[in-house]
């Protein structure tokens, strides 16, 4: 099975300071992998989802880039973080069948002050 | 295009109640359908999923939910609640965009359960 991996687990960042957030996958090959934000009260927000190295596809216009260097790790980053950037950010990682399950890493905490 | 509805942000029950956490979708195609549970500043966790076979999918921890075409439901279920079944619950339904799996998630629903 899957094993998603991200880091850091919490992280707190003033206003206009760069962000990367990695995430790397164990037990599979070539997965699809997904961003995605949870803001305070909020549900999912996908931001940004891969199908392969260098392929990254944006969801939503925002202050936020993802590249993904290797076929299992997968990074977020910002150039300068604003306070709408605070949330919880997950990493997923699924299988290249059709609709398979999507497998979640255990998040990192962004608090942007 | 997909989308998903579930009906109350919150839902309280007591220790051995009954847990119902229901969930609509919209699908323009035969719709995968997934639970996930999410416990405070944790990832998501998928429960049970449902892939077109058969239509009531048992999951873990003893919760379980059933496919109701006619209804478009994919409501959650489990006989007794226990504490540690207290965290946020997200209905999904999957559907191939673009060549990948897209997740549409609901909004989702946080149990609460009391003694």
């Amino acid at each position: 099975s899957q094993t998603i991996h991200q880091w850091p687990a919490t992280l707190v960042q003033p206003v206009g300071s760069p962000l990367s957030l990695e995430c790397t996958v164990e037990g599979t090959s070539n997965p699809n992998l997904y961003w995605y934000r949870q803001a305070a009260g909020r549900g999912l927000q996908l931001l940004f989802y891969s199908v392969g190295i260098g392929q990254i596809s944006s969801e939503v216009p925002q202050n936020l880039s993802a590249s993904r260097p290797q076929d299992r790790q997968f990074i977020l980053s910002s150039k300068k973080l604003l306070l709408s950037d605070s949330g919880f950010y997950l990493c997923a990682s699924q299988t290249t069948t059709g609709r398979d399950t999507q497998y979640f890493g255990p998040g990192t905490r962004l608090t942007v002050l | 295009a997909q989308s998903v509805t579930q009906l109350g942000s919150h839902v309280s029950v007591s220790e051995g109640a009954l847990v119902l956490l229901r969930c609509n979708y919209s699908s323009s195609v035969p719709p995968y359908l997934f639970w996930y549970v999410q416990y405070p500043n944790q990832g998501l966790q998928l429960l049970l999923k449902y892939t077109s076979a058969a239509t009531l999918v048992k999951g873990i921890n003893g919760f379980e939910a059933e496919f109701k075409k006619s209804e478009t439901s994919f409501h959650l279920t489990k006989p007794s609640a226990h504490m540690s079944d207290a965290a946020e619950y997200f209905c999904a339904v999957s559907g191939l965009s673009g060549g990948y799996n897209k997740l549409i998630f609901g909004a989702g629903t946080r149990l609460a359960v009391h003694p």
